[in-house]
C-alpha cells in the first residue's frame, strides 16, 4: 500500500509557541488530504479536510486561525498549531488520498505525531 | 453522517476465528462500509470495504446484511498482531469521501 509519513513523530514545546507538524505522501501524488486530532482512549477526530492549491474545509467547532493548514503540492501538507497551550496536547493523524471523490479511493494513514505543550 | 454502534471490546483467544459486528442502520444506499484498525500509538490501517457483496481479501472479510444495515469484520484466525481497535464507518459520497471515526471495539487477544 502507498506511504504516509508525518514529521515529526513528537514534539514537546512550551505554551504560547507554535508548532509545524508535516505530512508527505511518498509515493503517490494526494490530491486530498485529512487532519484528525486523537485524545488518550478516545476515537479520532476529523479537524480539516484539504485540497492541493485551495483553502481547507474545517469541520465544525475546530478554530481555522489557530490551525493553519497548508497543502501547497500534491505530496506535501502541513498542520501549525499557533500559540500552542496545554489543552493542543494530543495524537495529530493525517491521511491521505489520491483521486476524486468516489468512494473507491482508499484514504492512508500516517503514523501520527505525539505533541505535548508544557 | 449513518450513525454506527459497536461493542466498545471483545476478546479472542490466538488462532481463534473473530466475528466483530457493526450496526449502522442509518446508512444510505451509496454508502460504501469501511473498517480500519488502530494498533496503539499508530495510525489507522486500512483493513477491507464493501457495498452490498460481501468482500475477502487477505486480511479478513467482510459479510454484509442483505438490508446493509449491518455487517461483521471476521479475522479468520487471531493474532497477537491482531489486537487494536476496529472502526467500522459507512462512507458518504457527497461528502467528499471523508472518514468519521466512531468509538470503534477495542479486541484483545489471548495467547
Amino acid at each position: 500500500g502507498a506511504v504516509v509519513s508525518q514529521h515529526p513523530s513528537w514534539v514537546i514545546c512550551k505554551s504560547g509557541t507554535s508548532v509545524k507538524i508535516e505530512c508527505r505522501s511518498l509515493d503517490f501524488q494526494a490530491t486530498t488530504m485529512f487532519w484528525y486530532r486523537q485524545f488518550p482512549k478516545q476515537s479520532l477526530m476529523l479537524m480539516a479536510t484539504s485540497n492541493e492549491g485551495s483553502k481547507a474545509t474545517y469541520e465544525q467547532g475546530v478554530e481555522k486561525d489557530k490551525f493553519l493548514i497548508n497543502h501547497a503540492s500534491l505530496t506535501l501538507s502541513t498542520l501549525t498549531v499557533t500559540s500552542a497551550h496545554p489543552e493542543d496536547s494530543s495524537f495529530y493523524i493525517c491521511s491521505a488520498r489520491t483521486g476524486g471523490l468516489g468512494n473507491y479511493n482508499e484514504q492512508f494513514f500516517g503514523p501520527g505525531t505525539r505533541l505535548t505543550v508544557l | 453522517d449513518a450513525k454506527t454502534t459497536q461493542p466498545n471490546s471483545m476478546e479472542s483467544n490466538e488462532e481463534e476465528p473473530v466475528h466483530l459486528p457493526c450496526n449502522h442502520s442509518t446508512i444510505s444506499g451509496t454508502d460504501y462500509i469501511h473498517w480500519y484498525r488502530q494498533l496503539p500509538s499508530q495510525g489507522p490501517e486500512y483493513v477491507i470495504h464493501g457495498l452490498t457483496s460481501n468482500v475477502n481479501n487477505r486480511m479478513a472479510s467482510l459479510a454484509i446484511a442483505e438490508d446493509r444495515k449491518s455487517s461483521t469484520l471476521i479475522l479468520h484466525r487471531a493474532t497477537l498482531r491482531d489486537a487494536a481497535v476496529y472502526y467500522c464507518i459507512p462512507r458518504r459520497q457527497n461528502q467528499g469521501g471523508k472518514l468519521i471515526f466512531g468509538q470503534g471495539t477495542e479486541l484483545s487477544v489471548k495467547p
